[in-house]
C-alpha cells in the first residue's frame, strides 16, 4: 500500500521569508514516482513537479526547490523568499504500480498562508 | 485549448435527484481518472479507465457509475444523490497507466446536494 504523508496542516509565514513543506512517503515499490501540486485559492490543481524514485537529483525552478532523499522517504519542498501568490494548499503525492495499476496517492495537503 | 475539461463546473442539486458530470481529454491519452476532493480537501481517487476499460475501482457507493463510450471520454454518474456527495470531483488523464508522463487534471466540478 502507498501513503503520503503530510505532517504540517497550516503555515504561515512572512513575506519573503523561506518556506519548506514536508512531504513523507511510504512505498514497497522500487519504482515510483513523487509530485508536487498546488491548488490555489480558485480550485483547480496546478503541476509543479514529478521525480522518478532512480533519480535523487534535487531540483530548483526559480523560488522553488525540491529536495528528494530515498533515504528518509521525503521529498521536501522549498519555496525561497516567499510571495503573497504563493498562498495555495500544496499536495505531495506518490504514484506506484502497486496492485498493478498507476494511481495517485495524495496527502491531505498543506495550506501555506504567505501574510503581506 | 483546454487539455481535460469537465462540464459542469458547478453543480446543485437536491437529495434523490441524479446527475452526470462530463470530462473530456484532447491529449490522446489512455488512461482516465476521477478524483474527489472532501470538504477537508482529501483528494482520493475513484475510478481509473484504461482504453475504456475499468482497471481501478475504489470503494465507493454503487450510486456512482463512471461510464466511458471512448478513450478521450470519462463521465461520472450519480444516482440518489446525498448530502455525503458534496464535494469536488476532479477528472484527469495520464498516458497509459504508468505515470511516467504525469497526469493532468480538469479544473474541478464543485458538486453541492441540498
Amino acid at each position: 500500500a502507498q501513503k503520503v504523508t503530510q505532517a504540517q496542516t497550516e503555515i504561515s509565514v512572512v513575506e519573503k521569508e523561506d518556506v519548506t513543506l514536508d512531504c513523507v512517503y511510504e512505498t514497497r515499490d522500487t519504482t515510483y514516482y513523487l509530485f508536487w501540486y498546488k491548488q490555489p485559492p480558485s480550485g483547480e490543481l496546478v503541476f509543479l513537479i514529478r521525480r522518478n524514485s532512480f533519480d535523487e537529483q534535487n531540483e530548483i525552478s526559480g523560488r522553488y526547490s525540491w529536495n528528494f532523499q530515498k533515504s528518509t522517504s521525503s521529498f521536501n519542498f522549498t519555496i525561497t523568499a516567499s510571495q503573497v501568490v504563493d498562498s495555495a494548499v500544496y499536495f505531495c503525492a506518490l504514484s506506484a504500480s502497486g496492485a498493478g495499476s498507476y494511481q495517485l496517492t495524495f496527502g491531505k495537503g498543506t495550506k501555506l498562508s504567505v501574510i503581506p | 485549448d483546454t487539455a481535460v475539461s469537465q462540464t459542469p463546473k458547478y453543480l446543485v442539486t437536491q437529495m434523490g435527484n441524479d446527475k452526470s458530470i462530463k470530462c473530456e481529454q484532447n491529449l490522446g491519452h489512455d488512461t482516465m481518472y476521477w478524483y474527489k476532493q472532501d470538504s477537508k480537501k482529501f483528494l482520493k481517487i475513484m475510478f481509473s479507465y484504461n482504453n475504456k476499460e475499468l482497471i481501478i475501482n475504489e470503494t465507493v457507493p454503487n450510486r456512482f457509475s463512471p461510464k466511458s463510450p471512448d478513450k478521450a471520454h470519462l463521465n461520472l454518474h450519480i444516482n440518489s444523490l446525498e448530502l455525503g456527495d458534496s464535494a469536488v470531483y476532479f477528472c484527469a488523464s495520464s498516458q497509459d497507466s504508468d505515470s511516467y508522463y504525469g497526469y493532468t487534471f480538469g479544473s474541478g466540478t464543485r458538486l453541492t446536494v441540498v
